[in-house]
């Protein structure tokens, strides 16, 4: 069974900070990373792909991918209290069915 | 705008009742997915479709039923058959390109 873990959390930083978010995945045969992030009651919302290992970085956030650890993480700088939500790693695993796996996300709390 | 549209954005099931739940995207995207999400738990594939009159089952297709007759729209059909159907369902498609999902917006159905 491919399988993607989270930490479901809370996470809870303080306003300003860096909040780290991580996800391991069981296939190592993995193409692609996504992270959505879900506002509760609402459905999720891309905010940041990855294909290759390093980091990729857009405006506030960052994913970095480490393959061999089968490992993929986001991090949000400058957290601000509208990031408070739940954020689901998900993992297009080999075979390229184009079927995503997902994680059962980390709720982020972001205090003021 | 191009997006996905699912109706109704609240449904309530009588016991032994089924019903459908609708999917349309205007993006013309070949493949659609509907996922079905538990409190505090990830996202569960429950069918996709990745060409019109064509679809298979995914992890939890026992008590449910799909068709694809267009591009356009992929229902989902909750029969009496599956026992705990309460949960958010989200419809999802993807172009050919590995770039992640667009969600629709979300049916929560609750059996009364």
């Amino acid at each position: 069974q491919k399988e993607v873990e989270q930490n479901s959390g809370p996470l809870s930083v303080p306003e300003g900070a860096i909040a780290s978010l991580n996800c391991t995945y069981s296939d190592r045969g993995s193409q692609s990373f996504f992270w959505y992030r879900q506002y509760s009651g609402k459905s999720p919302e891309l905010i940041m792909f990855i294909y290759s290992n390093g980091d990729k970085e857009d405006g506030r956030f960052t994913a970095q991918l480490n393959k061999a650890s089968q490992y993929v993480s986001l991090l949000i700088r400058d957290s601000q209290p509208s990031d408070s939500a739940t954020y689901l790693c998900a993992v297009n695993p080999s075979g390229n069915t184009g079927k995503l796996i997902f994680g059962q996300g980390t709720t982020l709390q972001v205090k003021p | 705008d191009g997006g996905i549209t699912q109706s109704p954005k609240y449904l309530f099931r009588k016991e032994g009742q089924n019903v459908t739940l609708s999917c349309e995207q205007n993006l013309n995207h070949d493949a659609m997915y509907w996922y079905r999400q538990d409190p505090g738990q990830g996202l569960r594939l429950i069918y996709y479709s990745q060409i019109v009159n064509d679809f298979q089952k995914g992890d939890i297709a026992e008590g449910y039923s799909v068709s694809r007759e267009k591009k356009e729209s992929f229902p989902l059909t909750v029969t009496s058959a599956q026992k705990n159907p309460t949960a958010f369902y989200l419809c999802a498609s993807k172009d050919n390109r590995d770039n992640g999902y667009t969600f629709g917006s979300g049916t929560r159905l609750t059996v009364v």
